[in-house]
């Protein structure tokens, strides 16, 4: 079954750029998504269709995806950025949406 | 403003059923398809189910299917899943989200606050 797998967790100083990257077997020939959830909170759609943002979502958030890798990019990271990061992306081979594991986003 | 509001969770002991329920406003329900997304406890989020706006077309995960089924009524605006079986890990927090028409492929671009299920003797 198709995997995507993401690092548990990534630190990153205020204002500095944050990359968190999600790899699957030839990813780059699907959408990736990116989700952001803070703690207690639903999930947020950040990034859809490799580098698209959601109204509302700050020009901060930045995605591509090339090769076996997705990478979302945060730049000039905020406090309010610390959260857990989700990459997503749809096997049209299986009719099935996979999750990766999660990135959990440490902003200090 | 979109709301999905979930209701129907509670605490089920191993092999009962409980029937979830989404309410929908301020979007165009009927027009959109709709999924399930579940997390367990300090978990990450696992896919459910996937209906499309007509009831068209119905997939599930591997772990539910058979036991798990999704339904809509566009007249009421809801998303169901009659959930059957129940399983310890079945325990999770179950959100429904949409996903919207017009985009290349299958995102969940608003979540309801989700409403949690508990299996446990």
């Amino acid at each position: 079954s198709y995997e995507l797998t993401q690092p548990p967790s990534v630190s990153v100083s205020p204002g500095q750029t944050a990359s968190i990257t999600c790899s699957g077997d030839k990813l780059g020939n699907k959408y990736a998504s990116w989700y952001q959830q803070k703690p207690g909170l639903s999930p947020v759609l950040v990034i859809y269709q490799h580098n698209w943002r959601p109204s509302g979502i700050p020009e901060r958030f930045s995605g591509s995806n090339s090769g076996n890798t997705a990478t979302l990019t945060i730049s000039g990271t905020q406090a309010m950025d610390e959260a857990d990061y989700y990459c997503q992306a749809w096997d049209s081979s299986t009719a099935r949406v996979i999750f990766g594991g999660g990135t959990k986003l440490t902003v200090l | 403003e979109v709301q999905l509001v979930e209701s129907g969770g509670g605490l089920v002991q191993p092999g009962g059923s409980l029937r979830l329920s989404c309410a929908a406003s301020g979007f165009s329900f009927s027009t959109y398809s709709m999924n399930w997304v579940r997390q367990a406890p300090g978990k990450g989020l696992d896919w459910v189910s996937y209906m499309t706006s007509s009831s068209s077309t119905i997939y599930y995960t591997d772990s539910v299917k058979g036991r798990f089924t999704i339904s809509r009524d566009n007249a009421k605006n809801s998303l169901y899943l009659q959930m059957s079986s129940l399983r310890d890990e079945d325990t999770a927090v179950y959100y429904c989200a949409s996903s919207p028409s017009g985009v290349a492929t299958l995102v969940f671009d608003y979540w309801g606050q989700g409403t949690l299920v508990t299996v446990s003797s």
